[in-house]
């Protein structure tokens, strides 16, 4: 089971297109979801924390206006990466924490995001 | 910022134990320590996590002081598919905790 999936698994993009990604928990109802960023050789970067139904609460630092998230349903979070620009080429992971508790996060796979 | 530190890079044999250390000094009585792991371009993968009493499972042993400062988790016959970034967390407990993650270390595991 707190099995949580991504699509795509890797996407290459033109500068300045936008580019969707999908985050589901699979078997499970998740509240909270929450996006990192991990860019090569270093950790992963919390970006923001989405919960069903409201607004994203973003990290310091991290543009809202850039990085959309939208948490329409207690299953799937998407993360859109607006005008996207080469430095935002970077592995994208998210992780969802099941509805009533306990507080444990479970992972996706990833998506590697490449903009030309 | 992250509420754990650990050494950046370890090295096992392939068979032997390893065991990786984590300072988690600033925990609260009832926040759980959490570890997962990371393999190269993969998502972080759940290992174990306990609050207070030693915990195994088929992938690992947590080791948790007295004074829950440390804990330490034990891979008890490493192989080189252990090789990975292994983070420990304490992540609070509440519906307001969410996962920063450190540096982690580095285990690499020789043949």
């Amino acid at each position: 089971g707190a099995v949580v999936s991504q699509h795509p698994s890797w996407v290459i993009c033109k500068s300045g297109t936008s580019v969707k990604i999908e985050c589901r928990s699979l078997d499970f109802q998740a509240t909270t979801m929450f996006w990192y960023r991990q860019f090569p050789k270093q950790s992963l970067m919390l970006m923001a924390t989405s919960n069903e139904g409201s607004k994203a609460t973003y990290e310091q630092g991290v543009e809202k206006d850039k990085f959309l998230i939208n948490h329409a349903s207690l299953t799937l979070s998407t993360l859109t990466v607006t005008s996207a620009h080469p430095e935002d080429s970077s592995f994208y992971i998210c992780s969802a924490r099941e509805s009533g508790g306990p507080y444990e996060q479970y992972f996706g796979p990833g998506t590697r995001l490449t903009v030309t | 910022d992250a509420k754990t530190t650990q050494p950046p890079s370890m090295d096992c044999a392939e068979g032997r134990a390893a065991n990786l250390p984590c300072n988690h000094s600033t925990i609260s009585g009832n926040e759980y320590v959490y570890w997962y792991r990371q393999i190269h371009s993969q998502g972080p993968q759940y290992i174990i996590h306990g609050l207070k009493n030693n915990e195994t499972n088929e992938m690992a042993s947590l080791i948790i002081t007295e004074d829950r400062k440390s804990s330490t988790l034990i891979l008890p016959h490493a192989t080189l598919r252990d090789t990975a970034v292994y983070y420990c967390i304490d992540p609070g407990y509440s519906s307001a905790s969410k996962i920063i993650f450190g540096s982690g270390t580095r285990l690499s595991i020789r043949p």
